[in-house]
């Protein structure tokens, strides 16, 4: 099926860094939505976004809706060691909208070196 | 407090048993989803269903099945058909209508080992 791609796979980073992970696809999508996974637990979510170009934080997070509709993009600012874990990309396309499926991204695996 | 629950957390079958894993929301919504993911692997759409008493395979429905009886309720057998089912499965649900419909709530997953 439709899948997105996200990058970079994997990230090893000192705690204090900023991180910047991504996800592109060749559809057009009318929602984008950022995901966190602990190990062994369900993906939490982060961010919705539902508008091109909207910017959206929370807390030390912020994510963008890119302006094509085709691409977004997450940053973490100043890494801490319970940022660890698999950052997923989820995205509705406008021909799902009818059925809410989502199309995920491989996932980013995030550690964080203290 | 409002959420998915999914039980139980892990669950461990013979080879050949069918095994149902259950998933129950009290978030009122009308959409819920059954994925399965394998180590390091995204995750793949099993089943999901959009209102009571009807329900549309996903990109990986072989091998498994789905009843939504209950609005609250969505549970995902695993039958014997199912070639390789060890694996993490997580249940999600989702609002219809406004701009929201879309995001979807995962609950905490039940790691099956099939021996």
């Amino acid at each position: 099926g439709q899948q997105l791609n996200q990058s970079p796979q994997s990230m090893f980073i000192q705690e204090g860094e900023d991180v910047s992970m991504n996800c592109t696809s060749s559809s057009i999508f009318n929602t984008w939505l950022w995901y966190k996974q602990d190990p062994g637990e369900g993906p939490v979510l982060l961010i919705a976004l539902y508008k091109a170009g909207e910017l959206t934080s929370n807390g030390r997070l912020t994510a963008q809706f890119g302006i094509t509709r085709k691409d977004s993009f997450l940053n973490i600012s100043a890494s801490i060691p319970s940022d660890v874990g698999i950052y997923f990309c989820a995205g509705a396309t406008v021909g799902s909208s009818n059925t809410g499926k989502l199309i995920f991204g491989q996932g980013t695996t995030l550690q964080v070196k203290p | 407090d409002g959420g998915i629950t999914q039980s139980p957390k892990y669950l461990f079958r013979k080879e050949g048993q069918n095994v149902t894993l259950s998933c129950e929301q009290n978030l009122n919504h009308d959409a819920m989803y059954w994925y399965r993911q394998d180590p390091g692997q995204g995750l793949r759409l099993i089943y999901y269903s959009q209102i009571v008493n009807d329900f549309q395979k996903g990109d990986i429905a072989e091998g498994y099945s789905v009843s939504r009886e209950k609005k609250e309720s969505f549970p995902l057998t695993v039958t014997s058909a199912q070639k390789n089912p060890t694996a993490f499965y997580l249940c999600a649900s989702s609002p219809r209508g406004a701009e929201s419909t879309d995001t979807q709530y995962f609950g905490p997953g039940t790691r099956l080992t099939v021996l």
